[in-house]
Formats: structure tokens, C-alpha cells, sequence
């Protein structure tokens, strides 16, 4: 099946750090890429939505200069977080899209930030 | 707006007992529906979908029917394993290509 890789799986910085994430698709080219956020026991709520060659569209309420997000190949979406607090800790989650109709998405393992 | 609400866990069952994990949406128009399954250290993986009502989706023994008439989308497996211990999330895409609106997610813990 479909691979997503997502990295690193695990990060711990300082606060004010910027933190780079990076999600790739293996075996397949994704123009749409999605980046999601996880609070404990709560559901994944949708950030972004990353298309390549042009600029994200973020939900209501991110902050998109927080929240850097590069869409510059078909296989590699990144999420930076920038000057990052320990409120920004949680664990950050990509999809991609593999083809319009089927409307599935694969997702990678996710990166759990943590922010000291 | 779009919304999905699905049980709480934690769900606790030993082998071979009959699980059901329920789903319900709220949606404008027909979504697609879907339920992924997240083993632990591992990323979202679908398990199940269906793209109309009154479809059945089944996969590894699992099924879920769409019902509009109750807007549910229900997780079945007749006999779980120990194997089957993850979380689960219930999620619709309001239109193809769209994100995915997903519950709070149930975890299930089967022991032998």
C-alpha cells in the first residue's frame, strides 16, 4: 500500500527553537497535503491544507505565520513551527492525498513535540 | 457545520467477544465515511469506507454500513484478537479531496 514517512517521530526543544516536520510520500506523488494536530484523547483537527506550488490554505484559527507550511515538490510537504512554546506541544500529524476520486488519504506515524 | 461524534473508550474485551464501536455524523449533502485504525507507535491506516448510503464496508472482519436514515456508521467485528487492540476513528469527507472530519477516537484493548 501507499507509504507516508513522516520525521522525525519525536522532538524535544527549547522554547523560542524553530522545529521543522517533514512528510513525504513514498510511492506516490501527492499535489494535496494535509497537516493535522492531536490533543490527548481529543480528535485530530485539521491546520492546513498544503498544495504544491502554491500556498497553504489554513482552518480558522491557526496561525499561519506560526505554522510555516512548504508544499514544494509532489512528494514533500513540510510544517515549521516557529519560535515554538510549550502551548505548541502536541502531536502533529500529515496526510496525503492519492488521487481526487478514491478519496483516501495516507497518513504517516505523526511527531510528538514537545517544548520545554 | 460537519461534525462526527463516535463512543468513548476506553473499550475492554477479551478474545473472540463482539465489538461495536458507535458512529454518528452530521453532515450537509452525502459524505463519504470512513474509520481508520491507529496501532500503537504507528500512523492512521484505513480500515473501512463507504462512499453511499446503505454501502457496507469490510475489511480484516471488521464492517460498517451507511445509514442516512440515522446518520451512523457503526464499527463491527463479530470476534476480535488480541491483535485488534488500537484506537479508532470514525471521519467523513464532506466532498471528495476534502479533509477529513474525524471523532475523538475509541481504544479497544482485547485480552486473551
Amino acid at each position: 500500500g501507499a507509504v507516508v514517512s513522516q520525521h522525525p517521530s519525536r522532538v524535544i526543544c527549547k522554547s523560542g527553537t524553530s522545529v521543522k516536520i517533514e512528510c513525504r510520500s513514498l510511492d506516490f506523488q501527492a499535489t494535496t497535503m494535509f497537516w493535522y494536530r492531536q490533543f490527548p484523547k481529543q480528535s485530530l483537527m485539521l491546520m492546513a491544507t498544503s498544495n504544491e506550488g502554491s500556498k497553504a490554505t489554513y482552518e480558522q484559527g491557526v496561525e499561519k505565520d506560526k505554522f510555516l507550511i512548504n508544499h514544494a515538490s509532489l512528494t514533500l510537504s513540510t510544517l515549521t513551527v516557529t519560535s515554538a512554546h510549550p502551548e505548541d506541544s502536541s502531536f502533529y500529524i500529515c496526510s496525503a492525498r492519492r488521487g481526487v476520486a478514491k478519496n483516501i488519504q495516507y497518513f504517516g506515524a505523526g511527531t510528538r513535540l514537545s517544548v520545554l | 457545520g460537519n461534525s462526527v461524534t463516535q463512543m468513548e473508550g476506553p473499550v475492554t474485551l477479551s478474545e473472540e467477544a463482539f465489538l461495536t464501536i458507535n458512529c454518528t455524523y452530521t453532515a450537509t449533502g452525502y459524505p463519504s465515511l470512513f474509520w481508520y485504525v491507529q496501532y500503537p507507535g504507528e500512523g492512521l491506516q484505513l480500515l473501512l469506507k463507504a462512499t453511499k448510503a446503505d454501502d457496507k464496508g469490510s475489511n480484516k472482519g471488521f464492517e460498517a454500513t451507511y445509514r442516512k436514515e440515522t446518520t451512523s456508521f457503526h464499527l463491527e467485528k463479530g470476534s476480535v484478537q488480541v491483535s485488534d487492540s488500537a484506537v479508532y476513528f470514525c471521519a467523513l469527507s464532506a466532498q471528495a479531496g476534502t479533509a477529513l472530519i474525524f471523532g475523538k477516537g475509541t481504544t479497544l484493548s482485547v485480552s486473551s
